[in-house]
C-alpha cells in the first residue's frame, strides 16, 4: 500500500503554539500533500511539495520532505482555534493517484 | 469559480438495497475521482478517471460498486447491493493539470 501515515495522531495545543504532524510513506513519490477536514466537510488542499524540493512554506504552514527517510512535516506556527481540524497527507505516487494516511486530529485551545 | 458539486448529502438506506452518488467536477476538470473515508480513517480511493477512461481502479469492490463517467464530465457510483461496512463518506473530488485535487462536500452513507 502506498498510504502515508501520520504520527501523532490526535495534538491538543493552546493558541498560539506550534503545531507539527510527521507523515511516512513507504516507495517513491512525485510529490507529496497536505491537506484539512474540518468536521463533516470535504477536504482542503494546503500544500505541495515536490520530490525535488527539501522543504516549503505558504503562510503559516511549513512542510519538509526527506525522501531518504520516506518522511515529511507539516508545521502550523502561532496556531489559531480555526487551525481545529483534521490533518492528513497524501502522496503522488504517479498519475496524480493520491494514497491519504490516517489524520492526526488536532485541537487548538483558545 | 463553482466547486465540486456532490448529492445527495445524506443517505441512509437498509443492507441489501442499491444506491447511487453523483458528482459534478469543476469545469474542465479532467480527473475525477471517488474515496471511500470510513470514520476515522483518511480517504480510500476507489477509482480514478481520466475524461471517461479509468486510470486506477484496484480498490473498487467490482462485485458491488460500479461508476461511470459519461462524456468525461459528471459521474456516479453505484452500490449494489450495499452492506453495513459500505457506511461510510463517498468524496468525489476533481483536478486539473496541476495536481491538486478539489473535492467536494461529500455524501455521507448509513448502512442499516
Amino acid at each position: 500500500s502506498q498510504q502515508g501515515e501520520e504520527d501523532p495522531q490526535a495534538l491538543s495545543i493552546q493558541e498560539g503554539e506550534n503545531a507539527t504532524m510527521n507523515c511516512s510513506y513507504k516507495t517513491s513519490i512525485n510529490n507529496l500533500q497536505w491537506y484539512r477536514q474540518n468536521s463533516g466537510r470535504g477536504l482542503v488542499h494546503l500544500i505541495l511539495i515536490r520530490s525535488n524540493e527539501r522543504e516549503k512554506h505558504s503562510g503559516r504552514l511549513r512542510v519538509t520532505l526527506d525522501t531518504s527517510k520516506k518522511s515529511s512535516s507539516l508545521l502550523i506556527t502561532a496556531s489559531r482555534a480555526a487551525d481545529t481540524a483534521s490533518y492528513f497527507c497524501a502522496t503522488d505516487y504517479g498519475n496524480n493517484r493520491l494514497a491519504f494516511g490516517k489524520g492526526n486530529q488536532v485541537v487548538v485551545i483558545p | 469559480e463553482a466547486g465540486v458539486a456532490q448529492s445527495p448529502r445524506y443517505k441512509i438506506i437498509e443492507k441489501r438495497q442499491s444506491v447511487a452518488f453523483w458528482c459534478n467536477p469543476i469545469s474542465g476538470h479532467a480527473t475525477l475521482y471517488w474515496y471511500q473515508q470510513i470514520l476515522g480513517q483518511g480517504p480510500k480511493l476507489l477509482i480514478q478517471f481520466q475524461n471517461n477512461g479509468v486510470v486506477d481502479d484496484s480498490q473498487l469492490p467490482k462485485d458491488r460498486f460500479s461508476a461511470e463517467r459519461l462524456k468525461g464530465v459528471d459521474s456516479t457510483l453505484k452500490i449494489q447491493p450495499a452492506k453495513l461496512e459500505d457506511s461510510a463518506v463517498y468524496l468525489c473530488a476533481s483536478s486539473a493539470r496541476q495536481p491538486e485535487a478539489f473535492f467536494g462536500q461529500g455524501t455521507r452513507l448509513t448502512v442499516v
